[in-house]
C-alpha cells in the first residue's frame, strides 16, 4: 500500500526555522516528483513547491510567498523529501502535506498538474 | 498571482446535479488543459477527482465530470449522495508559476 506520512512540525518563533520530513511507502520514490501543499486554518490549499526526481533534473520550483525561504532535498536512500523552512512569518502557519504527482494509465506522469497521493499533513505554527 | 477564482458555496439535493465553476485567466486555466479537481473531507487530505479538465483516476465515481470553456473550469456532480459533501477545490497549471489552486468550494448535500 502507497504512504506518505510528514513529520517535524510543531510550534516555532517568527524569524526562526523548521524542517518537515515526509517518508514515503509503497512506489518508487526515486521516480517521483515531490510536492508540498500548505493549508492554512480553515482555509483552501496552496501549492508551496516541488522537487523532481533525479532522473528529471532534481530541480526545485516554489511559490512567491516562500521563494528563498524553502528549500527541498531528498534522500533516494531513505525514500524521505524534506522541506527546510527559514525566516519563518505568521503567515506560513498552515498544515502541510506532502503529495506527489500522478501516474495516469496512458503513461503520463502529472508532477506539475496532479497528484494523487497524500500524506495525513503535518501543523506548522509561527507565533511568538 | 491571485487564486483561481471558486463559489465558496454550492448546494443540492440526494440525486440532484450540481456544478462548481472554476475562473481563472488565459496565463493558467485557459492556457493549458491541466485543470484537475480534489475533494477534501473535513480534517482529511484531498483527493485528486478529475485530471487533465475531465479525465478520472481509477477508483472515482462516474457522476464526477469535469468540462472547461475558455477561463472557467467545471465540476459536475451528477446524482448527489451525501458522501459528496466535502470542499472541492480546482487547480491549474500555470506555466512558470506552476500551479494555482480555487479558493474551494463547500459542497451541501441538503
Amino acid at each position: 500500500e502507497v504512504h506518505l506520512v510528514e513529520s517535524g512540525g510543531g510550534l516555532v518563533k517568527p524569524g526562526g526555522s523548521l524542517r518537515l520530513s515526509c517518508a514515503a511507502s509503497g512506489f518508487t520514490f526515486n521516480n517521483a516528483w515531490m510536492i508540498w501543499v500548505r493549508q492554512p486554518p480553515g482555509k483552501g490549499l496552496e501549492w508551496v513547491g516541488r522537487i523532481k526526481s533525479k532522473s528529471s533534473g532534481g530541480t526545485s520550483d516554489f511559490a512567491a510567498p516562500v521563494k528563498g525561504r524553502f528549500t527541498f532535498s531528498r534522500d533516494d536512500s531513505k525514500d524521505i523529501v524534506y522541506l527546510q523552512m527559514n525566516s519563518l512569518k505568521s503567515e506560513d502557519t498552515a498544515v502541510y502535506y506532502c503529495t506527489t504527482g500522478y501516474s495516469d494509465s496512458s503513461g503520463g506522469y502529472h508532477g506539475d498538474d496532479a497528484f494523487d497521493i497524500w500524506g495525513q499533513g503535518t501543523m506548522v505554527t509561527v507565533s511568538s | 498571482q491571485s487564486a483561481l477564482t471558486q463559489p465558496p458555496s454550492a448546494s443540492g439535493s440526494p440525486g440532484q446535479s450540481v456544478t462548481i465553476s472554476c475562473t481563472g485567466t488565459s496565463s493558467d486555466v485557459g492556457g493549458y488543459n491541466y485543470v484537475s479537481w480534489y475533494q477534501q473531507h473535513p480534517g482529511k487530505a484531498p483527493k485528486l477527482m478529475i485530471y487533465e479538465v475531465s479525465k478520472r483516476p481509477s477508483g472515482v465515481p462516474d457522476r464526477f465530470s469535469g468540462s472547461k470553456s475558455g477561463n472557467t473550469a467545471s465540476l459536475t456532480v451528477s446524482g448527489l449522495q451525501a458522501e459528496d459533501e466535502a470542499d472541492y477545490y480546482c487547480s491549474s497549471y500555470a506555466g512558470s508559476i506552476i500551479l494555482l489552486f480555487g479558493g474551494g468550494t463547500k459542497l451541501t448535500v441538503l
